[in-house]
């Protein structure tokens, strides 16, 4: 599976957009990208996929270049119950087995 | 949307002994589940893919002796430590198969310290 990588922390003010990049440069052409987030001693929580066009759910917005070589996560409005470990991963459909790298520590201030 | 249990949420145990911790799917039949450890401060760690009425396949590096993983219905997989030891000690969660894509639900994760 392809390998991401992501900054290692990025702090956003609450009630503002809070956008979080992903590079993946070697994806193939059936990789999905998908978010995951983690809150402190919790399991992951899904966020959100994507294959090749933007999508949107109720928790956030991914924005996937049309080289398919990086893709950002939008939060419109953070919170401070926001604050986590985002991790975006790269991987088949098939087996669905999800690698996590190191993710992006968020911190939602007041 | 599909919850996943696990029990017990942390564990303490003396080394050498055996501790199982269970994964259920609560409202949905997952044939596939999923088994990570976390230490602190590090991301997940894939250890095992565990099908339904076949044996576990264990990732590169992990003793399938040691981490017996049983997933012996469509809603309850397994995971005994088997002669524990302090290295041992970590988060242990479990996730079941999604109907999407690479889509995964998690456990709350349970906390194991060997003594």
């Amino acid at each position: 599976d392809a390998k991401t990588t992501q900054p290692t922390s990025m702090d956003c003010a609450e009630g503002r957009a809070a956008n979080l990049p992903c590079n993946h440069s070697t994806i193939s052409g059936n990789e999905y990208v998908y978010w995951y987030r983690q809150i402190h001693s919790q399991g992951p929580q899904y966020i959100i996929h994507g294959l090749k066009n933007n999508e949107t759910n109720e928790m956030a917005s991914l924005i996937i270049t049309e080289d398919r070589k990086s893709s950002t996560l939008i939060l419109p409005h953070a919170t401070l119950r926001d604050t986590a470990v985002y991790y975006c991963i790269v991987g088949k459909a098939a087996g669905n087995k999800l690698t996590f790298g190191g993710g992006t520590r968020v911190l939602v201030k007041p | 949307g599909a919850v996943v249990s696990q029990h017990p949420s942390w564990v303490i145990c003396k080394s050498g002994t055996s501790v199982k911790i269970e994964c259920r799917s609560l409202d949905f039949q997952a044939t596939t589940m999923f088994w990570y450890r976390q230490f602190p401060k590090q991301s997940l760690m894939l250890m095992a893919t565990s099908n339904e009425g076949s044996k576990a396949t264990y990732e590169q590096g992990v003793e399938k002796d040691k981490f017996l993983i049983n997933h012996a219905s469509l809603t309850l997989s397994t995971l005994t430590v088997t002669s524990a030891h302090p290295e041992d000690s970590s988060f242990y969660i479990c996730s079941a198969r999604g109907l999407a894509p690479g889509e995964q639900y998690f456990g709350p994760g349970t906390r194991l310290t060997v003594t």
